[in-house]
């Protein structure tokens, strides 16, 4: 079993729809959460943290539920720029090792 | 906005050929990290340094792969020799301190390796 495990898509989309994103982890000693987005060939980018009371950036909501080891990103109002590659990040270990699952492919269209 | 380099950006060569890349760090981050994305998959982390020292290299495949960071700045990756499997994009990160859980970590362009 992977350690962080996400629906790869592709979801395509129209401008505007609403989308949402799961991920699931398997160690219940991660510490830290978080959402990179990464465009084709480009570098990740950190888009969000996401924390347990859950947390909101503009057009972008990220929720985590550690007992049931989920983590969520829900994008509102789709744009054509948001279509990219999400990430779903964990953070463990000793010296806060990031590990990233295979990530979720969006495609906006107009 | 400081940012990591790397280089070179591509690197196409042969199998059973020595490869090296480069990595310098946004100014002042104590810590480094090299990734190996494979395509369709997620970045794997291969060795990270705190400083000029190695903190983890579990996944780093220590028979054909090294890390340095010498003087506790940039940082080079070699491959030697390389196979058919290892092309992939090689990204280099900094983060500021520890690699604490409050530290973001900044990824370089990466580089993207074809080995034939």
């Amino acid at each position: 079993r992977k350690e962080v495990e996400q629906d790869p898509g592709p979801f395509n989309v129209p401008e505007g729809a609403t989308v949402a994103f799961n991920c699931t982890y398997s160690n219940s000693a991660s510490q830290s959460f978080f959402w990179y987005r990464q465009d084709c060939r480009k570098e990740p980018k950190l888009l969000m943290s996401v924390y347990s009371s859950g947390n909101e950036d503009g057009r972008f909501t990220a929720q985590l539920n550690r007992a049931s080891q989920y983590i969520s990103l829900l994008i509102r109002d789709s744009k054509l720029s948001d279509s990219a590659t999400y990430l779903c990040v964990v953070m463990a270990g000793g010296y806060n090792k990031l590990i990233f699952g295979a990530g979720t492919r969006l495609a906006v269209h107009p | 906005e400081a940012e990591v380099a790397q280089s070179p950006r591509y690197k196409i060569t042969e199998k059973s050929q020595a490869v090296a890349f480069w990595c310098d760090p946004i100014s002042g981050h104590a810590t480094l990290y090299w990734y190996r994305q494979i395509l369709g998959q997620g970045p794997e982390l291969l060795v990270q340094f705190q400083d000029e020292s190695v903190v983890d290299d579990s996944q780093l495949p220590k028979d054909r792969f090294s890390a340095e960071r010498l003087k506790g700045v940039d940082s080079t990756l070699k491959i030697q020799p390389a196979e058919l499997g290892d092309s992939a994009m090689y990204l280099c990160a900094s983060s500021t301190t520890s690699g604490g859980s409050t530290d973001t970590q900044y990824f370089g362009p990466g580089t993207r390796l074809t080995v034939l």
